[in-house]
């Protein structure tokens, strides 16, 4: 079946810290990869995605790479600010369109500390 | 921007009750989806639809029923509320097409006593 893993944290880092969230996967066939931010209290928003092997999303200074040989998706940020203080869900898709669902990983609760 | 609307962000019920939970989105998607989040299990897939009176089961469906009767409005039904399906309820839609995102509602929080 399909899997996400990633670390689950908290993560805390200090104002200008670089980020970096590792996620792997399993999955039949050749699937679409993503990134979500959950903000308290509000639903998930997407925040970059990648449909092909060795693609790079990108959005608001966050980037992921789509690593076919290593199954991995990992978002780094080069310098985060205390807004980006959320939870982080690394997802994917097998069909493409998404209309079998998401599979998630479980969320990384990051902390930023001014 | 895509807008999926929920129709409660908090619920509280009783065990036994029948909870209706709404969900509309305004960008003529065709899939719909209902997510249940939980700590340490994050989000797992209830039930989805692709388009207008077809459903098809999730990960977790047991306890669970939908309804889509407009394909802009996708209702989740609890037939017999138990305290396990306490939990943060989480509706998103997107369009039919390859590699296209799932937009989110804000999710209800709903407590069964």
């Amino acid at each position: 079946g399909n899997s996400v893993t990633q670390m689950e944290g908290p993560v805390t880092l200090s104002e200008e810290a670089f980020l970096t969230i590792n996620c792997t996967y399993t999955a039949t066939g050749y699937p679409s990869l993503f990134w979500y931010v959950q903000y308290p209290g509000e639903g998930l928003q997407l925040l970059l995605k990648a449909t092909k092997a060795d693609d790079k999303g990108s959005n608001k200074g966050f980037e992921a790479t789509y690593r076919k040989e290593t199954t991995s998706f990992h978002l780094e940020k080069g310098s985060v600010q205390v807004s980006d203080s959320a939870v982080y869900f690394c997802a994917l898709s097998v069909s493409g369109g998404g209309a079998d669902g998401l599979t998630f990983g479980k969320g990384t609760h990051l902390i930023i500390q001014p | 921007d895509v807008k999926v609307t929920q129709s409660s962000r908090y619920l509280v019920k009783r065990t036994g009750e029948k909870v209706f939970l709404e969900c509309v989105q305004d960008m003529d998607h065709e899939n719909m989806f209902w997510y249940r989040q939980d700590p340490g299990l994050g989000l797992r897939l209830i039930y989805f639809s692709y388009d207008v009176k077809m459903k098809e089961k999730g990960d977790i469906p047991e306890g669970y029923s939908v309804s889509r009767e407009k394909k802009e409005r996708f209702s989740l039904i609890l037939e017999s509320a138990s305290t396990n399906q306490t939990s943060m309820y989480l509706c998103a839609s997107s369009l039919v097409r390859q590699h296209q995102p799932q937009h989110f509602g804000d999710g209800t929080r709903l407590s069964i006593l």
